[in-house]
Formats: C-alpha cells, structure tokens, sequence
C-alpha cells in the first residue's frame, strides 16, 4: 500500500515560517489533503487537494504538492498553531485512504 | 450546519465487542460517505472504512475485515461501527467523519471522537 512520510516533529519562533513534509512516491501526481489535531481534539481539515483551504482557515497556512513531496506550510507562526499535522490522499482507483504518521510542531 | 455527535466512553473486556454511533445533528448521512478512523494512545490516524447510508454497501479496510460491520438507523441520521473480538491493541479513541470529494476524497467533519477502553 502506498505509504506517506512525515518527520516526527517541527520547531518554530513565532513569527517565523514552518514547512512540514509529507513524502510520497510521486506524490506529485495525486492530491494531498492536511489535517491540524490539537491535543485532545479531533482532527481538523486546513488544506484539501494540495492547496485550498476551507472556509474559516487563514491565508499565513498553505499547501503545495510537486515530485516526490508535499509540504504544508505556515506562515507568521503563532502559539495556537502548537499541534500535530497529518497528511493525507485517497486515490480513487479503489485503494483505501491513508495517513501520514503525524508530525507534532512546536512554537518555540 | 451538520456536526457529527457521538456515543460517550466505554470500556471493555477482551474477547467482547463496542458499539459506537454517530449522529447528525441538523441533518442525515443519507447521500454521505461516513468514514471511521481511530487513534491508538500516542500514535497517529487510522483508517477503518467507509459507509453510504442510503447505498448500505460498506468497504471496510482489509485488516478489520470479519470483525467490523457499519450500519445505519431507517432515519439515516444515526451510523453505527460494531467491532466485535476486541484485544488490547483495539484500545483508542473512534472518530467519525464524513468524506467529501474536490480532486479527490478528504473528510471535512469530524466527530469529536468516542474513546474505547479494551482492557480486563
């Protein structure tokens, strides 16, 4: 089955950008989606189809999806951005849908 | 606007089987595909299956074939996901979540999960 990497943890002042991957065997040719999950709470949708956000999910958080990895980016960090993201795609050939393993980011 | 409401905690004995529902408050699941994910303690997201009320046509992931069944009340405002021969590692907290479609699938609403406790 098709499996998505992400690291484990990413640090950020706030303020300053964060860029979390999500890798991929031509991940590029699918469409990722990304989750944000604070403790204690259900996930929750911040990017669908590499790029576009749900109503109520700020511009500063963006998604983009080339090659071999997609990345969620977030700009002028803030404290409540303290979460774990995961990735996601869901082909439509029948296989099921999967995860990334999370990664936790830290506002430094 | 829709929001997924489901059963409270629950803690069970190995070899016994849960029961967890999810309800739309302030609308039906009939045309919408209902996921389940859990989380294990610590650990991330994993998908168990999808389910559209009106089609009554499950797919289920292959690990939890024989031991998970989705069903749905004749409101098809209730879906229920029955997992039977639980063991320990079934310990987690179930969420559903609803499926929606762009470029391809993704889950856009989420419950607030139902933890289940296997454990004797």
């Amino acid at each position: 089955s098709y499996v998505l990497t992400q690291p484990p943890s990413v640090s950020v002042a706030p303020g300053q950008t964060a860029s979390i991957t999500c890798g991929g065997n031509n991940i590029g040719s699918k469409n990722v989606h990304w989750y944000q999950q604070k403790p204690g709470q259900a996930p929750v949708l911040v990017v669908h189809d590499d790029g576009a956000r749900p109503s109520g999910i700020p511009e500063r958080i963006s998604g983009s999806n080339s090659g071999n990895t997609a990345t969620l980016t977030i700009g002028r960090v803030e404290a409540g951005d303290e979460a774990g993201y995961y990735c996601q795609v869901w082909d439509s050939n029948g296989d099921p849908p999967v995860f990334g393993g999370g990664t936790e980011l830290t506002v430094l | 606007q829709v929001q997924l409401v489901q059963s409270g905690p629950e803690v069970k004995m190995p070899g016994s089987s849960m029961k967890v529902s999810c309800t739309a408050s302030g609308g039906t699941f009939r045309t919408s595909p209902i996921s389940w994910v859990r989380q294990a303690p610590r650990q991330g997201l994993e998908w168990m299956g999808v389910f559209i009320p009106n089609l009554g046509s499950p797919n289920y992931a292959q690990r939890f074939q024989g031991r998970l069944t989705y069903t749905a009340d004749d409101s098809m405002t209730t879906v229920y996901m029955e997992l039977t021969s639980l063991r320990s590692e079934d310990t987690a907290v179930y969420y559903c979540a609803r499926a929606r479609t762009g470029a391809s699938w993704y889950f856009d609403l989420w419950g607030r999960g139902t933890l289940v406790a296997v454990s004797s």
